[in-house]
């Protein structure tokens, strides 16, 4: 079935640091991709996505490339800022059906 | 234009007995889908409904059980608790349910099964 899977945490870094999140997938034809960000108690808010293959989805300076050779789509910024600290989801759904699979989160904290 | 809203935002239940949580969309949108968070589970899908007609189903008991109103409004129902129903529970409202549409979620609401 379909699955996701992202790099384990957690992660963490000095403001200004460059991240990445690695996330890779299995779908077949060409799912949507997207990354999810959840702060401490509250609900996920949709941070970027992209719909098909080479589409770059981009938002609050966090970029991901779906990458359909490679089956990927890696979550990166080039300098983190503290706010950044949450938890990120890679997420996909699949044509026609109707729901998202999330991978395990990844935890990040940037120290100041 | 208002977020999708979900109500209670914290509940506490005891075991056996039964609950239910309710989802209000974004004005418009028609299909409302629910997911399960826990700490050891991760993200889990529970039900989709579209036009009041449930279309896809995840894996769990039938003591989830779900349904949606004519305004979109959507509420789950889970029956004889467990202390493993114990999680966030996550709404999402979507204007049609599939993945190029997007996905908006609520705040959830937090259930605690003691």
């Amino acid at each position: 079935g379909d699955s996701v899977t992202q790099m384990e945490g957690p992660v963490t870094l000095s403001e200004e640091a460059f991240l990445t999140i690695n996330c890779t997938y299995t779908a077949t034809g060409y799912p949507s991709l997207f990354w999810y960000v959840q702060y401490p108690g509250e609900g996920l808010q949709l941070l970027l996505k992209a719909t098909k293959a080479d589409d770059k989805g981009s938002n609050k300076g966090f970029e991901a490339t779906y990458r359909k050779e490679t089956t990927s789509f890696h979550l990166e910024k080039g300098s983190v800022q503290v706010s950044d600290s949450a938890v990120y989801f890679c997420a996909l759904s699949a044509v026609g059906a109707q729901k998202l699979v999330f991978g395990q989160g990844t935890r990040l904290t940037i120290n100041p | 234009k208002a977020g999708v809203t979900q109500t209670p935002r914290y509940l506490i239940k005891t075991r056996g007995q039964q609950v239910t949580l309710s989802c209000s969309p974004i004005s418009g949108h028609r299909s409302v889908s629910w997911y399960q968070q826990t700490p050891g589970q991760g993200l889990q899908f529970l039900f989709e409904y579209f036009s009041e007609t449930q279309r896809n189903k995840g894996n769990f008991p039938g003591r989830f059980s779900g349904r949606q109103f004519s305004n979109s409004r959507s509420e789950m129902n889970v029956s004889t608790l467990e202390l493993g129903d114990s999680a966030l529970y996550l709404c999402a409202s979507s204007l049609a349910g599939t993945g190029n549409y997007g996905y908006t979620f609520g705040s959830g609401t937090r259930l605690t099964v003691v």
